[in-house]
């Protein structure tokens, strides 16, 4: 069965510090992977996907990036974090196509002080 | 961009049956309805997903009009671990959207 690893589950960092957020899947190949942000109580926003290696695409503009160095890898970086940086972190994964269910692994909390 | 909508909050008492419906008047053709559910400080879980009709599984409904313009989410017989939020999401590319603020689900002894 598929498995979606990412961690650390929380962290807490200083302004102007950098990111590094490390998602895996298993058990699955060609996925497509995501990166959400989550603020309290509110819904989820797409940050990143990639339909495959080295292929990002960015929905917002922000203080982040992403990679993809192998399949099933899927990073979240920052240089320099921001105050505003802070929220849950969710990293999902779905099989290749258009309209397949995302799985979601069990996010980062990320504190910036 | 399609845009879901669904009522912030909803009441429920265990043993009871809860529908709670999403409006998308902008569906696209190639679009599937998909309903996750999460609870505090976890990733959301897929429940169910349909393109019209009815859809059934071994944890809940979904119903689809006809003009697809919007869907309601059925859970039988909710008990307190279904306390949750519950969201509504248009899937049709790769791109996916904003998941929205959900509707929050609390069920009452």
């Amino acid at each position: 069965s598929q498995t979606i690893h990412q961690w650390p589950a929380t962290l807490v960092q200083p302004v102007g510090s950098p990111l590094s957020l490390e998602c895996t899947v298993e058990g699955t190949s060609n996925p497509n992977l995501y990166w959400y942000r989550q603020a309290a109580g509110r819904g989820l926003q797409l940050l990143f996907y990639s339909v495959g290696i080295g292929q990002i695409s960015s929905e917002v503009p922000q203080n982040l990036s992403a990679s993809r160095p192998q399949d099933r890898q899927f990073i979240l970086s920052s240089k320099k974090l921001l105050l505003s940086d802070s929220g849950f972190y969710l990293c999902a994964w779905s099989p290749r196509g258009n309209n397949q269910p995302q799985h979601f692994g069990d996010g980062t909390r990320l504190s910036i002080l | 961009l399609a845009k879901t909508t669904q009522p912030i909050s909803m009441d429920s008492y265990e043993g009871q049956e809860v529908n709670i419906t999403c409006s998308h008047n902008n569906i696209a053709t190639n679009d599937y309805i998909t309903w996750y559910q999460q609870f505090p400080s976890q990733g959301p879980r897929f429940i169910i997903q349909g393109y019209k009709t009815k859809v059934t599984n071994e944890v809940a409904s979904l119903f689809i009009p006809a003009d697809r313009k919007s869907s309601t989410l059925s859970l039988p017989r909710v008990s307190l671990s279904d306390t949750a939020v519950y969201y509504c999401l248009l899937q049709g590319s790769a791109r996916q959207l904003t998941f929205g603020s959900g509707t929050q689900l609390t069920v009452l002894p």
